[in-house]
């Protein structure tokens, strides 16, 4: 069955510094990958959405990366703020059914 | 835009009553609606796909009798649990997408769901 793995670990990281998320995923193909940000109790907001055939996709701060031959995708905050403290969720689907990984944490401190 | 209510927020009920929860897309219109459930620390696991009009497609291992979805206009879903237990107590979220653009979902604010 396929699986969805997401750092497994919270990451603490410096503001100013760049946070790498990593999404690995396995017995899947999708044509779509998708990130999202979740704050506490709330529920999941679209960042961004990469194609199959797209290498990489920017958002202001925001970088995705997009591997079809490693299975993984690669999230980037660059100068990272305090703000951006969150958890982070990478969705993979090949139509509107999106499978979710179970989310890194993301904590910025000043 | 694109913005999605759910309510109620939070709901406390009692073990065997039934609870409904409504979904709304504010500004716009949606031809899918999706449900999910969240517990603590997990991801979000998709419960059912419904669309406007039809009946609800829900995945493997969900009762369909037991979470019974209503999709009966282009903005609005309801999720009714139905005899509520305690293992019921969740986070109910919903989501809805505009097919003719692309996949990405909008997602409600979520509905604590607790069973005594």
């Amino acid at each position: 069955s396929q699986k969805i793995e997401q750092n497994s670990e919270a990451l603490n990281i410096q503001e100013g510094k760049t946070a790498t998320l990593t999404c690995n995923y396995t017995n899947y193909s999708p044509a779509y990958l998708q990130w999202y940000r979740q704050d506490p109790g709330r529920g999941p907001v679209f960042l961004l959405l990469i194609r199959e055939n797209e290498k990489e996709k920017r958002k202001e701060r925001l970088k995705v990366t997009f591997d079809t031959t490693l299975k993984q995708s690669l999230f980037h905050i660059t100068a990272s703020q305090p703000a951006d403290s969150a958890t982070y969720l990478c969705a993979l689907s090949n139509d509107y059914k999106l499978s979710f990984g179970a989310g890194t944490t993301v904590t910025v401190r000043a | 835009g694109a913005v999605v209510s759910q309510h109620p927020s939070w709901v406390i009920c009692k073990s065997g009553t039934s609870v409904k929860i409504e979904c709304r897309s504010l500004d716009f219109q949606a031809t899918t609606m999706f449900w999910y459930r969240q517990f603590p620390k997990q991801s979000l696991m998709l419960m059912a796909t419904s669309n406007e009009g039809s009946k609800a497609t829900y995945e493997q291992g969900v009762e369909k009798d037991k979470f019974l979805i209503n999709h009966a206009s282009l903005t609005l879903s309801t999720l009714t649990v139905t005899s509520a237990h305690p293992e019921d107590s969740s986070f109910y979220i919903c989501s809805a997408s505009i097919r003719q653009t692309t996949y990405e979902q909008y997602f409600g604010p979520g509905t604590r769901l607790t069973v005594t």
